[in-house]
């Protein structure tokens, strides 16, 4: 299976700051159809996860313009410009190229 | 609008069965993958199983394999999973999800496996 590496695990932030998140696959993620399919969700407390990010760095709809991603090949970061409130929760990277999907541990984000 | 909504969820001995469903709506179910995603107590998210838009292709993780079956009803717009031999392992949150990329969830359905 492909390992999906996140750090850091745990990510306090204070509000209007920027946050990283780094994902990292065990072994390339680019797909036969030439598409690479990283994705990001974001996991509010006491809800779903909800997908903010598909193919490395495109948002999906309604997700605000603080999100983005980028990456490439095995090495993926998700990015937040500034930290508001309602961007609490854990964060997960998860692979969509080979079978099983596997995902990321999490990474936590946390206000100061 | 999508929506999924997942029932069928309960407390189980181990060794016991159950049949979660996922009653889809606002889209075109017989167009896309289908997938279904747990979550253990207070864990991350863990792919258990996923489907082919005609059924004609079901893929599972390893460690469900030869105990659940995902099936689906494109007439129904429904998902299901079979789930047979349940372990206390399999204690989850379990989720539907759109596409082989998870692009919208449902709520979630508990599932307990406990004496």
């Amino acid at each position: 299976d492909v390992v999906m590496t996140q750090s850091p695990l745990s990510l306090p932030v204070t509000l209007g700051q920027p946050a990283s998140i780094s994902c990292r696959s065990s072994q390339s993620l680019v797909s036969s159809d030439g598409h690479t399919y990283l994705n990001w969700f974001q996991q509010r407390p006491g809800q779903s996860p909800r997908r903010l990010i598909y193919k490395i760095s495109n948002r999906d709809s309604g997700v605000p313009d603080r999100f983005s991603g980028s990456g490439s090949g095995t090495d993926f970061t998700l990015k937040i410009s500034r930290v508001e409130a309602e961007d609490v929760g854990v964060y997960y990277c998860m692979q969509g190229t080979h079978w099983p999907r596997t995902f990321g541990q999490g990474t936590k984000v946390e206000i100061k | 609008e999508v929506q999924l909504v997942d029932s069928g969820g309960d407390l189980v001995q181990p060794g016991g069965s159950l049949r979660l469903s996922c009653a889809a709506s606002g889209f075109t179910f017989s167009s896309y993958w289908m997938s279904w995603v747990r979550q253990a107590p207070g864990k991350g998210l863990e792919s258990v199983a996923n489907i082919k838009q005609d059924g004609s292709e079901k893929n599972y993780v390893d460690s469900v394999k030869g105990r659940f079956t995902i099936s689906r009803d494109n007439a129904k717009s429904s998902l299901y999973l079979q789930m047979n031999s349940l372990r206390a392992e399999d204690t989850a949150l379990y989720y539907c999800a759109r596409g082989n990329n998870l692009d919208f969830w449902g709520q979630g359905t508990l599932v307990t496996v406990s004496s």
